[in-house]
Order: C-alpha cells, then structure tokens, then sequence
C-alpha cells in the first residue's frame, strides 16, 4: 500500500533557527513529490516540487532533498521566521496513475 | 485565468440534498483534480482528469460522488444525496504536467484552488 508519513506532528523553534521537516514514502517507484504549506483555513501554496530524476530543488530559503532508494525527502528551512508558521504538507505522486498521496503534515511555529 | 478558481466559497446542505461544487482550471493547464479535506485532516484523493478524460478515480465514493470536466465548461464534483461525513472543504488543484520546452524543466506542479467548504446539517 502507498502511503506517506511525515515527522515531526508538530514544531516549535525561535525565529533563526535552521529546521528540517522529514517526509518518508512507501514504494519508490514515484513520479514527483511536492512540498506545499498551508495557512489555517487557506488552501495550498506549491512550495517546490522534485521529479523523480532529480536529487534536489531550491527556492529562497527552501531547499528539499530526495532519496528515492530509502523512501525519503526532507525540507529544509534556514533561518526560520514567524511568517514561516503554517502547516507543511508532503505529497508524493506514483508512477502509474494520477494519484497524489498527502502526508498528514508537520505544524509548524516559529516564535519571534 | 491564472488562479484555479472554485466556486461557492461555502455551501450548506441538509442531509439527503444534492450539491455541486465548480472548479476552473488555470488556462493551459489539461489536469484537473479533486480533494477532500475533512476537519482539517488529511488531503484525501478524489479523482483526476486529463481533459475531459478520467484519469483515476480510485478514491472516488462511486455510489454518490460524480465528476465531470467538459470542454469550455468549468469542472464540477457533484454529490447526490449528501450525508453528514461529507462535511469537509473540497479543493480542486490543475496542472500542466509533462517537460515545458521553454522553461527546460518539469511542470508538474498542481496549483491548489481556494476550496469551497461544504457543511452537510
């Protein structure tokens, strides 16, 4: 069965600091993963996505890692800020189908 | 258009009525797909869409879900006879999918409509 975890649940850390968000997946026959936020009560926003070719993908201050041979993909946010609190969701598409699996995601809080 | 529109924002419906929820695609865009976010929970996969076509509709609740993309009409989900459980925010996401020439790179990305939250009394 395809399925997608994320650890932590939830986070808290103090404005600066560098955190990473882990994200592991079953089967490694994957056609892309994304990374997404999402503020309360607000739809997702597309924070990056790696096709299952590449090792790894960077915006600004993001920068997500994947290894498909042990199932897992981090995303890494350097020096945290408050507005960086949201929930961070993980979603790995299959090759196969059009199908997209969620993680159930990490909250995020950044304290200032 | 350059945002997935969805359309209502809310939606109230005693059990047993029907609703309907509209989904616009960003222009260009040939893949459509439908979300199910209940209580803040987990996404669940509905179905996807690659124009008009069905693509996967395996987390479809086929007995009272239904979905439709038509050429030069928005995409719609609809449910017959709503139960209580069906209370949940639906997002619809599109995407271009496949290797973009003129970028050089994958566009694969789904863009994530605003959602319409449905409250079944």
């Amino acid at each position: 069965k395809q399925e997608v975890t994320q650890i932590p649940a939830a986070l808290s850390v103090p404005e600066g600091e560098n955190l990473v968000l882990n994200c592991s997946f079953t089967d490694s026959a994957i056609y892309n993963l994304q990374w997404f936020r999402q503020d309360p009560g607000k739809g997702l926003t597309s924070l990056l996505l790696i096709q299952s070719s590449q090792r790894e993908q960077t915006s600004g201050r993001l920068n997500a890692s994947l290894d498909k041979s042990s199932g897992r993909s981090t995303l890494y946010i350097a020096a945290s800020q408050p507005g960086d609190s949201a929930t961070y969701l993980c979603a790995v598409e299959w090759t196969g189908g059009f199908k997209t699996i969620f993680g159930a995601g990490t909250r995020l809080f950044v304290k200032a | 258009g350059e945002e997935v529109a969805q359309t209502p924002k809310h939606l109230v419906r005693g059990e047993g009525q029907k609703a309907k929820l509209y989904c616009a695609p960003i222009k260009g865009h040939s893949y459509v797909f439908w979300y199910q976010q209940v209580l803040k929970n987990e996404f669940k996969f509905l179905i996807s869409f690659q124009n008009e076509n069905v693509f996967d509709e395996t987390g479809m609740p086929k007995e009272r879900f239904s979905a439709k993309c038509l050429p030069n009409s928005p995409c719609s989900l609809e449910i017959q006879a709503t139960k209580l459980e069906d209370s949940a925010v639906y997002f619809c996401a599109s995407s271009h999918r496949g290797y973009a020439l003129s970028a050089e790179q994958f566009r694969n990305e789904q863009f994530f409509g605003p959602g319409t939250r449905l409250t079944v009394l």
